[in-house]
């Protein structure tokens, strides 16, 4: 049972371009989401986040919104650097990430130089 | 600061041998730590959350008994693997949450685990 789903495996975007990464997720429950840029043979590292009682969360280049009568929230990278190419990974919590993450299947960012 | 490590890195063992993998809070205390297992291609999946000095939380369908936890300080946590077989072949990874940033989970940079 995929409560949280990346239903794009991998994304290939020209750079200066924006990306846009999907997360969709079943469980009403989930009052906390993140973001996480993951290499190979590496932890994920944090990127960005978003309580459910915001729709809006800005960070220099990431933007995370958030759609809860949907379920869906997105990352938006803009521009997108070459430097950006990883797989990022959507995950959500109760109520902060102290509480156990659940984690979506991923996507592959490639940014074309 | 709330850097988090693991050891060994990779780690390639013989089936039915026993692994342990060391995941440690460098600069902070880990009042939680969390243990997640990445196969190919795939999500990371929880296996379980333990608080030190505690007995571990499994998530269901992790064999507490195949995957022993200890969390006996606030900077160290460890994942033994027992009798692995090669099906328990994946990547292992830590996180921690503790004293710094409030609630943020900061991830170690994971153990690769090859059972022959």
């Amino acid at each position: 049972d995929q409560q949280v789903k990346q239903n794009s495996p991998s994304l290939s975007v020209q750079e200066g371009r924006i990306s846009i990464l999907n997360c969709d997720y079943t469980n009403s429950m989930f009052d906390y989401f993140l973001w996480y840029k993951k290499y190979p043979a590496e932890g994920p590292t944090f990127l960005i986040s978003i309580s459910s009682i915001k729709d809006k969360n800005e960070d220099g280049r990431f933007t995370v919104f958030l759609n809860k009568s949907a379920k869906h929230l997105s990352l938006h990278i803009v521009p997108s650097q070459p430097g950006d190419s990883a797989v990022y990974f959507c995950a959500a919590s109760g109520k902060s990430s102290g509480d156990k993450l659940t984690f979506g299947t991923g996507t592959r960012l490639a940014v074309r130089p | 600061g709330a850097v988090v490590s693991q050891h060994p890195s990779r780690v390639i063992c013989k089936s039915g041998t026993s692994v342990k993998i060391e995941c440690r809070s460098l600069d902070f205390q880990a009042t939680t730590m969390f243990w997640y297992r990445q196969f190919p291609k795939q999500s990371l999946m929880l296996m379980a959350t333990s608080n030190e000095g505690s007995k571990a939380t499994y998530e269901q369908g992790v064999e507490k008994d195949k995957f022993l936890i200890n969390h006996a300080s606030l900077t160290l946590s460890t994942l033994t693997v027992t009798s692995a077989h090669p099906e328990d072949s994946s990547f292992y990874i830590c996180s921690a949450i503790g004293n710094v940033a409030y609630n943020e989970q900061f991830f170690g940079p994971g153990t690769r685990l090859t059972v022959l």
